[in-house]
């Protein structure tokens, strides 16, 4: 199963973009990349998630490597209410299902 | 607001009790997700119920249950409580629609033990 490495914390000034990186050197070549946030003690928040091109979508920007072993996310202009937990994921089968397997994530401080 | 749903926000109770945690999923929503997170940790994948049955199984303890009934509401029962077993229990759900591995969580149920 893909593990992803990401550094525990960042932090960005209110207005730059945040890049937050991740490592996933295991991935295996149909497995998708996805990351989430959670802001404080909600509820972990889907952002935006790819295979092998890079996606955007009105909350992100997602950089995949050529070789997939790594990815970046970006916050274009980053705000306050950026200021979380970010995660990202592999995909990873289990018996009949699959799961989503958070890992420590990226807190990322958005100042002011 | 996501959708799902969770009772109780806020449970206090006793070692060696036993309580249920409900969840009620997005409208259409057939796959539920329960998740605990507690401090040291991190966030931790427990089960997996799709349209009533069981798909992927986590780190669930012996003494943790959870089930999925025909309305696709999902309880997870937690007995005799220790004090580790302090955490916020997230449910989530995704289905037919939504992005692949799109989940949607509810805003937790806090659980302390006492």
């Amino acid at each position: 199963d893909a593990k992803t490495t990401q550094p525990p914390s960042m932090d960005c000034a209110e207005g730059r973009a945040a890049n937050l990186p991740c490592n996933h050197s295991t991935i295996s070549g149909n497995e998708y990349v996805y990351w989430y946030r959670q802001i404080h003690s909600q509820g972990p928040q889907y952002i935006i998630h790819g295979l092998k091109n890079n996606e955007t979508n009105e909350m992100a920007s997602l950089i995949i490597t050529e070789d997939r072993k790594s990815s970046t996310l970006i916050l274009p202009h980053a705000t306050l209410r950026d200021t979380a937990v970010y995660y990202c994921i592999v995909r990873v089968a289990v018996n009949s299902g699959y799961a989503l397997n958070f890992g420590k994530g990226t807190s990322l401080l958005v100042t002011p | 607001d996501s959708g799902v749903t969770q009772t109780p926000k806020h449970l206090i109770t006793a070692t060696g009790q036993r309580v249920t945690l409900r969840c009620s999923p997005r409208s259409g929503d057939l796959s539920v997700y329960w998740y605990q997170q507690s401090l040291d940790q991190g966030l931790q994948f427990l089960i997996q119920y799709y349209n009533g049955e069981e798909r992927a199984k986590g780190n669930i303890l012996e003494r943790f249950s959870a089930q999925q009934f025909p309305d696709l509401h999902s309880e997870l029962n937690l007995s005799s409580l220790e004090l580790g077993d302090s955490a916020l229990y997230f449910c989530a759900s995704s289905g037919a629609g939504t992005l692949l591995g799109e989940l949607f969580f509810g805003e937790g149920s806090r659980l302390t033990v006492l």
